[in-house]
Formats: C-alpha cells, structure tokens, sequence
C-alpha cells in the first residue's frame, strides 16, 4: 500500500459544529503532516507528529487540534470554525522527520466549507 | 524566512513540445528538492526528489536540476501531452521537514 487516505472527500459545516478530518497511510512512515491550502495558492503548513509526537504547530488556531493516535492514524478535530477557514485541507507522510531524503507522500485533501 | 518562486505563473504550449518550468529559492540551506504536480482541486503528485547533494533527477519524460548554491532548479519536461496540464509545485526541505512551497505554475497542454 503505497497511498494516503482521507475521509471525507468534502465536508460542509456550520460555525458551530464539530468534526473531524481523518488521514490513513499504511508504509510505515513515522511523520505525519496537516497543510491547509486556499484556492490559487501554495500549500500551507499547520501541523508535524513525528513518532506519533506533535513537534511543530505553525502558530494554528486553537480551534484546530490534531491527533495522532497511533503511526498509522492522524485526525483534525474542527470546532468553532470561521467562513475563513474554508479550504482543501492535506495529509501527507513521510518516512521520518530527520532532514534528508524525507519524500513526503500526498493524500487527495478534504474540501472543508464553513457556512 | 525562506521564499520559493516560481517562473512562469502560467504556460501554455501545443502537444509535442519540450518545455522548462523554474524555481528559485531564497535561502541555500535546503536540504532537498521536491517537484509535485497537482490537478485542480486534488491533493499533490510527488514528481521528484533531488537531494541537496545531487545535482539532477531523472524519471521518464521528467528531468529535475537542482543547483543549489545559486538557488534554483528546473523541471524538464520532454515531449509534452495533454495529460501533463495541470498545476506544478516545487518544494524545499529546511529543518525538521518542513517544506516551503512555491507559488506554482500552471500548465496547459493544448492539442
């Protein structure tokens, strides 16, 4: 199995809901990435789990909190979000986070809309 | 704060040309390249990976180069087909992994 998964493809909410993105990778990778990207623009980094561990937060909001329950596993929990947190939102993986020939692999995004 | 740009924004070229699309970037202290291309609304399809000890990639009609004391690489791209069109990506690693994405550019292959 050499892909990224996540669910769900799209995702409409409220401002006062609560969900979660999920990501899945079975390779065996130790890191885990959550980017946001707007439309026409780059790829944005939110957030790095490197041995199922947080070690980089990008100064996100706190009502983005991401989980890594196990190395395979790593969710975004979304809550009292703004219309302006609107976007695709990508998982990616990557072998390890210790600089080097580190490829990271691309899961197809979450298409996240804030009513 | 590293900076990543890419030339042209957008490209549009007929079917059978060989093309090159270029990247610079701010800040020689990468520790590799990546090349990614994506289709509208999709997530990122990894191209390339040159590391900062290597000089150039090859995969199929690809060729990426990597020059890093100057700060620029190049994706070649031979013999160019309406399936190529899509948005490409160049990234560096800094730290810890984390990559800085530049701006991108838009290619249409037309028949």
């Amino acid at each position: 199995d050499t892909e990224v998964t996540q669910t769900p493809k799209h995702l409409v909410m409220g401002m006062t809901n609560k969900k979660s993105l999920k990501c899945e990778q079975h390779m065996g990778h130790r890191a885990m990435y959550w980017y946001k990207q707007k439309a026409k623009k780059p790829p944005e980094l939110m957030f790095v789990y490197s041995y199922e561990k947080l070690s980089i937060n990008e100064s996100v909001p706190s009502r983005f909190s991401p989980e890594c329950p196990n190395s395979s596993l790593l969710n975004l929990h979304l809550h009292a979000l703004q219309p302006e947190d609107s976007a695709l939102y990508l998982c990616a993986s990557s072998l390890r986070t210790e600089t080097g020939s580190n490829e990271q692999f691309f899961g197809p995004g979450t298409r996240l809309t804030v009513l | 704060k590293q900076e990543v740009t890419q030339i042209p924004a957008a490209l549009s070229v007929p079917e059978g040309e060989n093309l090159v699309l270029n990247c610079s970037f701010t800040d020689s202290a990468i520790y590799n390249l990546q090349w990614f291309r994506q289709d509208p609304g999709k997530g990122l399809t990894s191209l390339l990976l040159i590391q900062s000890s290597q000089r150039e990639q090859t995969s199929g009609r690809l060729n990426a180069s990597l020059d890093k004391s100057s700060g620029r690489s190049t994706l070649y791209i031979a013999a160019s087909q309406p399936g190529d069109s899509a948005t490409y990506l160049c990234a560096v690693e800094g730290t810890a992994s984390k990559l800085t994405f530049g701006t991108g550019t838009r290619l249409q292959v037309t028949l």
